[in-house]
């Protein structure tokens, strides 16, 4: 069966240049989360959406991240003018519906900005 | 400020023994635990979670206990096997807020030896 997929797997950005990561979900699974994973870290919350609503943007570390969900199945999270704090791996979970806990991961896209 | 602690970066075990693999946190309002496996390049995947109305859960070889008094919770693998060998998160979610984005540690390498 068909898990969560994320696109592409590595992206080099020049700093300053703005990049899009993409990531589909499993079929079905109303709740869509992404999180940030730093070097040597535990993955932290960026965003979340249940269907195409974003119900919890906290975790955007600033204006420059923007995640969207249109039509409540892919997502795509957004980052502009990447900085070189910007670098780590960008992991997309989903999970069934908003009262079940347990998440799929996908395998994320590593982001290096140099 | 870390909610989630795992103190312990590695933890290498004989094949066949017990593993154990420890978790702290701070926040009172987390009521629902999970661990999470991570191999090399690859999202990570759920193992095993435990509610806070419980103290044990046990699947197969894995066993969780919770002890609310003292924010600590513990994975137990037993027998261990050399495909155990990855990277063990521990993550937390305060359910009763209405937030199901989950809260990591920051990781415990387990290297089971054969």
């Amino acid at each position: 069966g068909a898990g969560v997929s994320q696109s592409p797997r590595y992206k080099v950005a020049k700093r300053g240049q703005d990049v899009a990561l993409r990531c589909d979900p499993i079929s079905g699974h109303v709740s869509l989360f992404w999180y940030q994973q730093a070097l040597g870290q535990g993955p932290e919350f960026l965003t979340y959406f249940q269907n195409e609503a974003q119900l919890d943007k906290s975790g955007l570390p600033s204006d420059r991240f923007f995640a969207e969900r249109p039509e409540g199945s892919v997502s795509t999270l957004k980052i502009q003018r990447t900085q070189q704090e910007d670098s780590a791996v960008y992991l997309c979970a989903s999970s069934l519906d908003p009262i079940s806990y347990e998440q799929y991961f996908g395998p994320g896209t590593r982001l290096t900005v140099t | 400020d870390q909610q989630v602690k795992q103190n312990s970066p590695s933890l290498s075990v004989q094949e066949g023994r017990i593993s154990i693999l420890n978790c702290d946190y701070t926040n009172s309002m987390f009521d629902y635990f999970l661990w999470y496996k991570k191999y090399p390049a690859e999202g990570p995947t759920f193992l095993i979670s435990i509610s806070s109305i419980k103290d044990k859960n046990e699947d197969g070889r894995f066993t969780v206990f919770l002890n609310k008094s003292a924010k600590h919770l513990s994975l137990h693998i037993v027998p261990s096997q050399p495909g155990d060998s990855a990277v063990y998160f521990c993550a937390a979610s305060a359910t009763s807020t209405g937030a199901n984005n989950l809260f990591f540690g920051t990781g415990t390498r387990l290297t089971v030896i054969p």
